[in-house]
């Protein structure tokens, strides 16, 4: 079954440091792969999708089809990012549509 | 543009209650998603419509929980008998294309408390 896996529950960083959220799938086809983030009190959006290749925020992401992964890196955290971070699988069809699955979910804090 | 609009934003019953919630999604938007979301984990997909028929409910409990789309716009999800663990945030979402991955756009959701 299509899985994706988001190892770190918790992700704590200073203001400043690097960051990056991994995020591990399983699919033998051609991924279709996504990063969520939920702010504080805030609605979970879409970050970025793999297909658009850019930058949001100063957050990107390789899609790496040999180790399976699409880890979301960003070179200096600033505070403003602490959230909630879901990536997301969208390769999977069902009943003719491609359907989403979630991964657990990373809490990045970035403190001062 | 208006966002997802869902209602209520928290509910809090009994074991063996019925529950309903509501969604309006973003006008024009042709899929709606209805996803639970238990504490810890991610967003899983209960149902999904495209315009007002479903396209995936492999996931939905049909034994207690159904959804409809009428008109192919609002949606309303519901559980009858309530179940301890079916303690979650209840999300919608929609988007404008159907067949094809596009951005989902997700309502603040509903928080269920079963007691």
């Amino acid at each position: 079954a299509q899985r994706v896996t988001q190892p770190e529950k918790l992700l704590s960083v200073f203001k400043g440091a690097p960051v990056e959220l991994k995020c591990n799938y399983s699919y033998s086809g051609s991924p279709e792969l996504f990063w969520y983030v939920q702010y504080s009190r805030q609605r979970l959006q879409l970050l970025l999708r793999h297909i658009s290749r850019e930058s949001i925020k100063g957050f990107t992401a390789d899609l790496n089809k040999g180790e399976t992964s699409f880890h979301l890196k960003k070179p200096f955290a600033q505070e403003e990012d602490s959230a909630m971070y879901y990536c997301a699988h969208g390769g999977e069809f069902s009943g003719g549509y491609n359907k989403l699955i979630f991964g657990a979910g990373t809490r990045l804090a970035v403190h001062p | 543009e208006a966002g997802v609009a869902q209602s209520p934003r928290y509910k809090i019953i009994e074991k063996r209650q019925s529950v309903a919630f509501w969604c309006n999604p973003i006008s024009g938007h042709a899929t709606l998603y209805w996803y639970q979301q238990i504490l810890g984990q991610g967003p899983k997909l209960l149902i999904q419509f495209q315009n007002n028929g479903v396209v995936d409910d492999s996931q939905l409990p049909k034994d207690r929980f159904s959804a409809e789309r009428l008109k192919g716009v609002d949606s309303t999800l519901k559980i009858q008998p309530a179940k301890l663990e079916d303690s979650a945030v209840y999300l919608c979402a929609s988007s404008s294309q159907g067949g094809t991955i596009d951005t989902q756009y997700f309502g603040p959701g509903t928080r269920l408390t079963v007691l």
